[in-house]
Parts: C-alpha cells; structure tokens; sequence
C-alpha cells in the first residue's frame, strides 16, 4: 500500500519562513507533487520533484529526498493569502494517477 | 486557455435519490480524473479516463457509482442512489499526458446529501 504523512496543522506569521514536512511509503516511487488548496476552492499545482534536490519557484520551493522517503515544501516571506491547505501526492503504484496525503492547514496570522 | 468547468456547482439531495455531475476538461487533455474530497481529507481518486477508455476504476464503489467519458471530452459522474456518507466535493481533474505529475483541477461541485 501507500501512504503518506504531513502535519495537519501549522501556524506562522506573516513574513516569516514555514515549512511543511512529507514522507511517504510507496512501492515504484516516481516523484513528489505539491497541491496548494484555498477552502472552497480547487486544489492547484505548486511544484514536483522527481530527483533529490530543491527546486524553487518564486517564494515556494520544494525539497525531496528519495533516500529518505521525505520531501518539505518551504514557503517564504509569508503573506496572508498563503492560508490553505497544502498537499503532497505521489503517483499510485503502476498507475498514471495520484494518491494524496490528508493536508496540512497553514494559517498565516498578522 | 479556459480551465476545467464543472457544473453544478452546489446540489443538495436527500438520500436515495440520484444525482449527476458533469466535466469539461482543458481542450486537448487526454486524461480526466474524478476525484471524491470529504472535508478535512485530501482528493481520492475515483476513476480514471484515458480518452474514453476507463484506466483505472478500482476506488469507484460500482454498485452506486457511475461514470462515462463517450467522445473522449466531457465526462458525466453519477451517484444512484445517494447515501448520507456521499456528502462530499466532487473534483474533477485533466492531465495532458502522465498525470503523475501535474494536474488540472475544476472547482468542484460540493455535494449534500440529507
């Protein structure tokens, strides 16, 4: 089977660093995948990591370490707008499609 | 370039009775997903569509649920009948090619049933 564990909540102050832990357990592992996700909203696409390393995009980057099992999404210079729930995803086992953890909730608070 | 579009966008039904979604995804993306969201839980997936052909239907609990996708575009999902644990955002998602990496998520359409 698959899994994958994050933190459910986390809390940060506008402006600051946070960052948002993932490890997962998966057989034929390809890569990892960021979905950000504003309540009532559709989750959108922030970053995937198929090798070991940082990518970063803008204020977001995003770390995977296949060794590990482990990857984080780091969100910089905080801004209120960043409150979502953020997901990683790893493909399904053989398949073309996702399998998703349960969320972390960021709040960004003043 | 439009995104998915999924309608309704809110229904209400009380239990046992029917209901269909519908998807519409980016032009040109091959693979169309649907997705069951139960609040406080990420995406599960339900099925998967490669064209019009089903790639993976494992999760979809068949007794109730049903889905098509007959000229490889839009895609309908139907629940009958509806149970009270059913009340949940329905998503729909497109990929171009391998959805293992990025996918294209509609707004949903958030489901009630009581």
């Amino acid at each position: 089977g698959q899994s994958l564990e994050q933190p459910s909540e986390v809390t940060a102050v506008e402006g600051a660093i946070v960052q948002i832990n993932c490890t997962y357990q998966t057989s034929g592992f390809y890569g990892l995948s960021w979905y950000q996700q504003h309540d009532g909203g559709a989750p959108t696409f922030l970053s995937y990591n198929a090798l070991d390393g940082l990518e970063e995009t803008g204020r977001f980057s995003s770390f995977l370490s296949r060794s590990d099992s482990y990857g984080y999404l780091l969100l910089q210079e905080l801004q209120m707008k960043d409150s979502a729930s953020y997901f990683c995803a790893v493909p399904q086992t053989g398949a073309n499609n996702l399998f998703f953890g349960t969320g972390t909730r960021l709040t960004v608070i003043p | 370039e439009a995104g998915v579009a999924q309608s309704p966008r809110y229904k209400i039904i009380e239990k046992r009775q029917s209901v269909a979604f519908w998807c519409n995804p980016i032009s040109g993306h091959a693979t169309l997903y649907w997705y069951q969201q139960i609040l406080g839980q990420g995406p599960k997936l339900l099925i998967q569509f490669q064209n019009n052909g089903v790639v993976d239907d494992s999760q979809l609990p068949k007794d109730r649920f049903s889905a098509e996708r007959l000229k490889g575009v839009d895609s309908t999902l139907k629940i009958q009948p509806a149970k009270l644990e059913d009340s949940a955002v329905y998503l729909c998602a497109s990929s171009l090619d391998r959805g293992r990496e990025t996918q294209y998520f509609g707004p949903g359409t958030r489901l009630l049933v009581l």
